[in-house]
């Protein structure tokens, strides 16, 4: 099924590990983001890449990295992980114009739980 | 800035209605609506442009008003399937990059 893949699902790290969770798309789209989700915050976006080979900051980048080799890919670093990154991850794509068509929204992977102990 | 949504949750009988509102302290170009059930990614439901345009998806509908900053939800004849948190994205200058709301929880029972 077309759509956004991620992995892995559930990761526990341990404080000062380091990790990589990866995200594939095959909608051949441009963008595509990375957010977390806590607890009554809703969505915060960490970083995002308007295209291959192109990143730029979210609001919340502190301890975070990211790469788009390839168009597909987007990967999120945690270079060392502390207890604050205990998160649910989300990773989405977009086409380039926003409601161009009338669909164009949002599409989200299923989410990685990490939990940093 | 974070957009504003109320209520923060809702509890509902099957078939009554509801409306979700999105407040926004800056201009915006567009507004998402998107539904996420427990465990699960969230979905998107719809897209409003600029230009106060009011869109429908089978029950469930949506406006903005783009001079107040506003959008509404509106859920009719309410199913349990409705059940979820909405949440709401902004995007203030048609660079695609949403702002979520907190959520609004709601709960549909028979």
């Amino acid at each position: 099924n077309a759509g956004v893949t991620q992995t892995p699902k559930f990761r526990v790290l341990k404080t000062g590990q380091s990790m990589t969770l990866l995200c594939a798309q095959d909608m051949n789209h441009e963008y595509m983001y990375w957010y977390r989700q806590d607890p009554g915050m809703g969505l915060r976006l960490i970083h995002y890449s308007v295209g291959e080979g192109t990143t730029a900051k979210g609001e919340v980048p502190d301890g975070y990295n990211v790469s788009r080799l390839k168009k597909q890919n987007f990967l999120l670093g945690l270079e060392s992980a502390a207890p604050s990154q205990t998160s649910v991850y989300f990773c989405a794509s977009s086409t380039l114009v926003p409601g161009q068509s009338g669909l164009d929204g949002y599409t989200f992977g299923s989410g990685t739980r990490l939990t940093v102990v | 800035q974070q957009p504003v949504q109320s209520p923060q949750a809702v509890i509902l009988r099957e078939g009554e209605d509801a409306v979700i509102n999105c407040s926004s302290s800056k201009a915006l170009y567009s507004v998402h609506w998107y539904r996420q059930k427990h465990g699960e990614a969230p979905v998107f439901l719809m897209i409003l442009l600029k230009g106060g345009e009011q869109k429908g998806h089978e029950k469930i509908s949506a406006s903005f008003n783009e001079k107040k900053q506003q959008s509404s939800l509106y859920l009719t004849a309410s199913q349990l399937s409705y059940s979820g948190t909405y949440f709401c994205g902004t995007d203030g200058n048609a660079g695609n990059m949403l702002t979520f709301g907190g959520g609004t929880r709601l709960m549909v029972k028979p």
